[in-house]
């Protein structure tokens, strides 16, 4: 069956490093989307990713699909205190209407 | 700007007894989804509804979980009776139409103990 890695689980960076979170499919993925957790708060959508090779830009994050639509990742430049939280990817599979399932996620910790 | 209502935020019960959760949508979204979030691990889907029809409930323990959407509006997710292994997050969350890859915004959740 499929299998989806979020990797790491955890990161603690200090304010000012980069920080970068991956999601990777045994199987082809229909779209991806990245969502934001902060502590004691609930998800917040941040991107959307449905091309192959896709690269999409927000201020100090990117975000990747991998060519072959299997993987992706989200880069956070420089960060900041504001970056705290956990970092989820959701992902259709080919084929399926509409259910999102959710990785476990990456929960990033920043300090000054 | 709109968000989607949830309540209560907290409900702390005893095991056996029900609960029930209500959300109210942000207005014009015709997908309604419930997740259950346990602590450290991401959302999973429970149910999903358009407008009033669930398409998606093959997460649900349906022997003491039930859901519904009568109007295609607001809904309510019950339990009963419920058990210590339900302790989570319940997320309800919104999008404009399922099978699209719209974005759900989600609501604040409702923190359910069973003690």
């Amino acid at each position: 069956g499929q299998q989806v890695m979020q990797i790491p689980q955890y990161q603690h960076v200090q304010e000012g490093e980069d920080f970068t979170t991956y999601c990777n499919s045994s199987t082809t993925l229909s779209n991806i989307q990245w969502y934001k957790q902060r502590p004691g708060g609930h998800p917040v959508f941040l991107i959307q990713l449905v091309k192959s090779g896709e690269v999409k830009k927000q201020k100090r994050l990117t975000f990747q699909f991998g060519e072959a639509k299997k993987n992706s990742s989200l880069h956070i430049t420089a960060t900041q205190t504001t970056d705290v939280g956990t970092y989820f990817c959701a992902w259709r599979n080919t084929g399926t209407a509409s259910k999102l399932t959710f990785g476990t996620g990456t929960r990033l910790q920043v300090t000054l | 700007e709109a968000e989607v209502a949830q309540s209560p935020r907290y409900k702390i019960t005893e095991k056996s007894q029900a609960v029930a959760f209500w959300c109210d949508p942000i207005s014009g979204h015709a997908t309604l989804y419930w997740y259950r979030q346990i602590l450290g691990q991401g959302p999973e889907l429970l149910v999903q509804f358009q407008d009033e029809s669930v398409v998606d409930d093959s997460q649900l323990p349906k022997d003491r979980f039930s859901a519904e959407r009568l109007k295609g509006v607001d809904s309510t997710l019950k339990i009963q009776p419920a058990e210590l292994g339900d302790s989570a997050m319940y997320l309800c969350a919104s999008s404009l139409v399922s099978g699209l890859p719209y974005e759900q915004y989600f609501g604040p959740g409702t923190r359910l103990t069973v003690t």
